[in-house]
């Protein structure tokens, strides 16, 4: 069974800019969550999709986005690219809500 | 407010035992996980506990106690290839509390 896949896995963009970033669950999985990941904060959620719907939500601002399609596919929004928005975006899915998680090999957004 | 500590470091022998603490701080539980996340890559899932006591899997065995808000990893017979970080994370157990918090990890170095 194939693994998430997560595109683009490099990016790099300037401030100002917007920025989508997708995510391909396992098969089967209806849950996906978003985290990024930066050195000096470790992994920090961002929102999870499970049928369409968010059902939890982190602490960051409205710039960040997210929505879920029918086939459990996701993608996460980016808007006003600030500096401190470089990191490694993670997406994660599991088979149901509050299951184990499985991780994609990540997107590195740069901001410049 | 949640949290969970860890050793930010930790160094060891090939061939020898290391024990990965874990503390935490949430409102209400619903289970730790356990993650290893090499340099550059995706965290890969590693244990689940939701009840006391300890759970074992090859080399790897996991305890909690929820009354002291206490895990450890425990690693047997390293290998230079466990040279990573240790992610903890905790779920909660009421609305948005349920996500999952993680540790900022610790980062594992297995000497020869």
């Amino acid at each position: 069974k194939a693994g998430v896949t997560q595109t683009p896995r490099y990016l790099i963009k300037t401030r100002g800019q917007q920025v989508t970033l997708s995510c391909s669950p396992i098969s089967g999985h209806r849950s996906v969550s978003w985290y990024q990941q930066t050195p000096g904060q470790g992994l920090q959620f961002l929102f999870e999709y499970f049928s369409e719907t968010q059902r939890n939500k982190g602490n960051f601002p409205g710039r960040f986005s997210g929505r879920q399609f029918s086939n459990s596919r996701s993608e996460m929004n980016v808007s006003t690219l600030e500096l401190g928005d470089s990191a490694l975006y993670l997406c994660a899915s599991s088979l149901v809500t509050d299951g184990t998680q499985y991780f994609g090999p990540g997107t590195r957004l740069t901001v410049l | 407010g949640q949290n969970i500590d860890q050793p930010t470091e930790m160094t060891a022998t090939e061939g020898a035992i290391v024990q990965i603490n874990c503390t935490y701080q949430t409102s209400g539980f619903n289970g730790l996980f356990w993650y290893q996340q090499h340099a550059g890559e995706a965290p890969t899932f590693l244990s689940y506990n939701v009840l006391d006591g300890l759970e074992e899997k090859g080399r790897f065995s996991s305890f909690l106690s929820r009354s002291k808000g206490y895990s450890y990893l425990l690693l047997k017979e390293l290998q230079m290839k466990d040279s990573a970080s240790y992610l903890c994370a905790v779920r909660g157990n009421a609305g948005n509390n349920r996500k999952l918090i993680w540790g900022l990890g610790t980062s594992l170095a297995v000497n020869p």
